[in-house]
């Protein structure tokens, strides 16, 4: 299976912040590579997909980046509602996997 | 809008079966792959298995001895059957909708399973 590994795990950061949160693979994963957002108690929601395509809906300071073995996810100003555990799932390889996800915290 | 709904048992004994059901509305099952996908504090993420209308399956290896994923068209509802499950199956069951770029887009909203006598 590809390993998927988050980094960081956890971060702490203030409201209007720039958030850098990136996927590492144990193997190339080329651009199949995917983006989720899970709040407590809820489903993951899809914020991109292909790396670098956002979903319909997601708000333009979320934006997706990179290719083979590094992906990154940025939010370009941190809201009130980002604050969540996010992660990302790769399918250039079956079985799916998904990172141990990152944690964004309010500072 | 595209609508998931997990239902079952949300206990089960250790060695007995676990079985889900994923209801979709707003879509039919005979476009698009239908996941399983699990969410446990120890192991996180896991992806199960999918299911075509078909009737094609793809299983998780570390599964699929003990695993069946079925559809009814009909019904417009695929189910998921785990057997022999221990306290290390216990976690959350999400079904998903898998697109074509490789990315589960819609998800029902989980529903908990503890195996436990």
């Amino acid at each position: 299976d590809i390993q998927l590994t988050q980094s960081p795990s956890f971060l702490s950061a203030s409201v209007g912040d720039r958030v850098t949160i990136t996927c590492r693979a144990s193997q190339g994963i080329s651009r199949y590579l995917a983006w989720y957002q899970q709040k407590p108690g809820k489903a993951p929601k899809l914020l991109i997909y292909a790396a670098s395509t956002l979903q319909s809906g997601v708000p333009s300071r979320f934006s997706g980046s990179g290719s083979g073995t590094e992906v990154t996810l940025t939010i370009s100003s941190l809201q009130p509602e980002d604050f969540a555990t996010y992660y990302c799932q790769q399918l250039n390889d079956y079985p799916p996997t998904f990172g141990q996800g990152t944690k964004v915290a309010i500072k | 809008q595209v609508q998931l709904q997990e239902s079952g048992p949300g206990l089960v004994k250790p060695s007995e079966t676990l079985s889900l059901t994923c209801t979709v509305s707003g879509d039919s099952i005979t476009s698009y792959y239908w996941s399983w996908i699990r969410q446990s504090p120890g192991k996180g993420l896991e992806w199960i298995g999918y299911i075509y209308h078909s009737g094609s399956t793809n299983y998780n290896p570390s599964l699929k001895t003990r695993l069946t994923i079925s559809a009814d068209t009909s019904k417009n509802h695929f189910s998921l059957r785990l057997t022999s499950v221990t306290a290390a199956d216990t976690a959350v069951y999400f079904c998903a909708r898998l697109t074509g770029v490789n990315a589960f887009d819609i998800w029902g909203q989980g529903t908990m399973v503890t195996v436990s006598s």
